[in-house]
């Protein structure tokens, strides 16, 4: 079955560190997104692509960056990572710009 | 004032109770409305996607939207402890702001058998 694939689950890291989140999809969708979730702020949306070697910045994106070189993959990077950047992340896809986004399980980064 | 308002909860209602969830909205550029649900260390789950005033359903599963009061609603029919979780709604105004998703707090939904 399609799907869309976070790793790690869980990551533990130090401050300062460059940490790299992965994000892969199966269902050949144009469109990705990466959101943070955070107690009180809810869902917030940092970088997002609507195809190959297109990206744009969402509401929380300093610190973070994307790239996009192939359909599949949607990295996300936290350049020196901080305290404040510990956080749910959740990946999600879309086929086109009328359809539901379709999110990943997420992955639990604690930066200490 | 936030853009999308949820209902906090949490809620708690007994087995095969109907279970009425509510966001307003308060930019009348938003288009599309969804309805996701989130089990503990999950992602949100796609429940309802609508973009027109008026009534979806689904089994058991209500979306209403009412585009004039900016208010949309999830009605849960027979509910059943499997649907103890979180609900999100989420807004979107499409176009060129297609996928910036805005949304609402969530509510804790606890079932009991």
């Amino acid at each position: 079955d399609a799907e869309i694939t976070q790793s790690p689950r869980h990551k533990i890291t130090e401050t300062g560190r460059q940490v790299t989140l992965a994000c892969h999809q199966t269902w050949n969708h144009n469109n990705m997104f990466w959101y943070r979730q955070d107690l009180g702020h809810g869902l917030r949306l940092i970088h997002y692509s609507y195809g190959v070697q297109d990206t744009n910045k969402g509401e929380v994106s300093d610190g973070y960056s994307v790239s996009r070189s192939n359909t599949e993959d949607l990295p996300l990077t936290l350049e020196s990572a901080a305290s404040s950047q510990t956080s749910v992340y959740f990946c999600a896809s879309s086929p086109d710009r009328v359809s539901p986004l379709h999110f990943g399980n997420g992955t639990r980064l604690t930066v200490t | 004032q936030k853009e999308v308002e949820q209902d906090p909860g949490p809620l708690s209602v007994p087995e095969g109770a109907i279970v009425s969830l509510n966001c307003t909205y308060s930019n009348s550029a938003f288009q599309y409305f969804m309805w996701y649900r989130q089990y503990s260390r999950k992602g949100p789950e796609l429940l309802m996607y609508t973009y027109s005033s008026g009534n979806k359903e689904d089994g058991r599963f209500t979306a209403q939207v009412d585009k004039s009061s900016k208010y949309i609603s999830l009605f849960i029919r027979d509910s059943q402890p499997s649907d103890s979780a979180t609900y999100l709604c989420a807004i979107d105004a499409g176009g060129t702001s297609y996928g910036k998703l805005t949304f609402g707090q969530g509510t804790i939904l606890t079932v009991h058998p």
